[in-house]
């Protein structure tokens, strides 16, 4: 079946630091991949997808890549902010007929210092 | 719009009582999507509906837990008896290819 890996937290940074999460994918097919953002006491919200391979999903300073050689979507950002600490979640949704369901990766806790 | 809609936000009860969760979907979304987060297991996908439908609910943990969508703007998640490891926040959420999560029902079973 589907499965989505993403690297254990917690992820502890400095202000301005390079970030990245590792997030790789099984899947039968050609899925969507996406990230979500869980801030604390929050539902989860869409931070970038991405529908085919090579595109590049992009948003508030995030990006990720579809990379289908290596089945993965990476997940980066030149300068953490505080206000970027939250879970970040990976998923991918096999595309075709009724079926939307996401399969998650189990999140990375990040927690960026002043 | 307002978003997707749940409540309670925060529901305490204790062993064997029923509990019922609500959802409002945003509007004109077709599917909708209920899911338990914990510690342990992390986030799961207990039951969605597709136009009112069931679809699978491959996740529902056992029959004390039952969903409902009776119309396109509401649905129920209930657990009858409830037990202490139903504990966990459970999480409706609407849309298709992207899914938008309300904030959540904070459930703990003492």
């Amino acid at each position: 079946g589907d499965s989505v890996t993403q690297m254990e937290g917690p992820v502890t940074l400095s202000e301005e630091a390079f970030l990245t999460i590792n997030c790789t994918y099984t899947a039968t097919g050609y899925p969507s991949l996406f990230w979500y953002v869980q801030y604390p006491g929050e539902g989860l919200q869409l931070l970038l997808k991405a529908t085919k391979a090579d595109d590049k999903g992009s948003n508030k300073g995030f990006e990720a890549t579809y990379r289908k050689e290596t089945t993965s979507f990476h997940l980066e950002k030149g300068s953490v902010q505080v206000s970027d600490s939250a879970v970040y979640f990976c998923a991918l949704s096999e595309v075709g007929g009724s079926n939307y369901k996401l399969t998650f990766g189990k999140g990375t806790l990040l927690t960026v210092n002043p | 719009d307002a978003g997707v809609i749940q409540s309670p936000r925060h529901e305490v009860t204790e062993m064997g009582q029923e509990v019922t969760l609500r959802c409002k979907p945003i509007s004109g979304h077709d599917y909708l999507f209920w899911y338990r987060q914990t510690m342990m297991r992390g986030l799961e996908l207990l039951i969605y509906f597709n136009n009112n439908v069931p679809i699978d609910d491959s996740g529902m943990p056992e029959d004390r837990f039952s969903a409902k969508m009776p119309n396109a703007s509401f649905s129920t998640l209930k657990i009858q008896p409830s037990e202490p490891r139903d504990s966990a926040v459970y999480f409706c959420a609407s849309g298709q290819e992207t899914q938008y999560f309300g904030p959540g029902t904070r459930l703990l079973v003492l």
